[in-house]
């Protein structure tokens, strides 16, 4: 199994700003994915994280407001940019462990309120 | 029209009902998973399915591939059981990419 953290937990920030969220995975893993879901919506894929190359992101994400890092096999970091109140949300990190039966394992969010 | 639909959106029971929740898809899929999701945020897998039966404890997940349909149950529910309930398709076998169910929200009341 894998174990996801993710910091932080929860923040309040302000509109125009920007806020960066980390996860980091108790094993390595080749495949990070960042996902968002807003109020009361299931999740959708904002981008699949590789190491050692670019992220590749779902329609109607650009690297530009959520740029991500993946500097190693356990660890990646989300980038919220220029914030807006629609950028409330749970940003959720998830990774895939294929040797157990392609078993999904969820970090446990950061809860973000943009004012 | 979602690729994957959920029903009931919301679903009250009394314990130790037993409970059915169901997810249809539209697109053809290499595997189906079920997953829980607590009002603190945490998500945690539940099964996941390619064909036929698992159990786990109380739980029961079934999927009919032919007829697009799968169905988590739990028997003799428990208001721990309260979450919202997830089914997520995965799309083909070259793509890690999930799609998503709305989810159900499950209350189970002592």
């Amino acid at each position: 199994s894998a174990v996801i953290s993710q910091k932080p937990s929860r923040d309040i920030c302000q509109r125009g700003t920007s806020l960066t969220i980390q996860c980091q995975v108790d094993s390595q893993v080749t495949m990070m994915f960042w996902y968002r879901q807003q109020p009361g919506q299931s999740l959708t894929l904002i981008a699949t994280a590789n190491q050692g190359s670019e992220a590749t992101y779902e329609s109607g994400f650009v690297i530009d407001k959520f740029p991500i890092s993946r500097p190693n096999l356990t660890f990646s970091t989300l980038t919220v940019s220029n914030m807006s109140p629609e950028d409330s949300s749970i940003y959720l990190c998830s990774v895939e462990d294929r040797s157990t039966g392609e078993t999904q394992y969820f970090g446990p969010g950061t809860r973000l309120l943009v004012l | 029209k979602n690729e994957v639909e959920q029903s009931p959106q919301n679903l009250t029971a009394q314990e130790g009902e037993f409970i059915t929740i169901n997810c249809s898809y539209s697109v053809g899929i290499s595997a189906l998973h079920w997953l829980q999701q607590h009002p603190g945020g945490g998500i945690v897998s539940l099964f996941m399915l390619s064909s036929g039966k698992k159990k786990h404890g109380r739980l029961i997940a079934t999927i009919n591939i032919q007829e697009k349909h799968s169905s988590l149950h739990i028997t003799a529910s428990h208001p721990r059981d309260s979450a919202v309930y997830i089914c997520a398709v995965r799309r083909g076998y070259n793509t890690d990419k999930l799609i998503f169910g709305t989810g159900t929200r499950l209350q189970v009341f002592p």
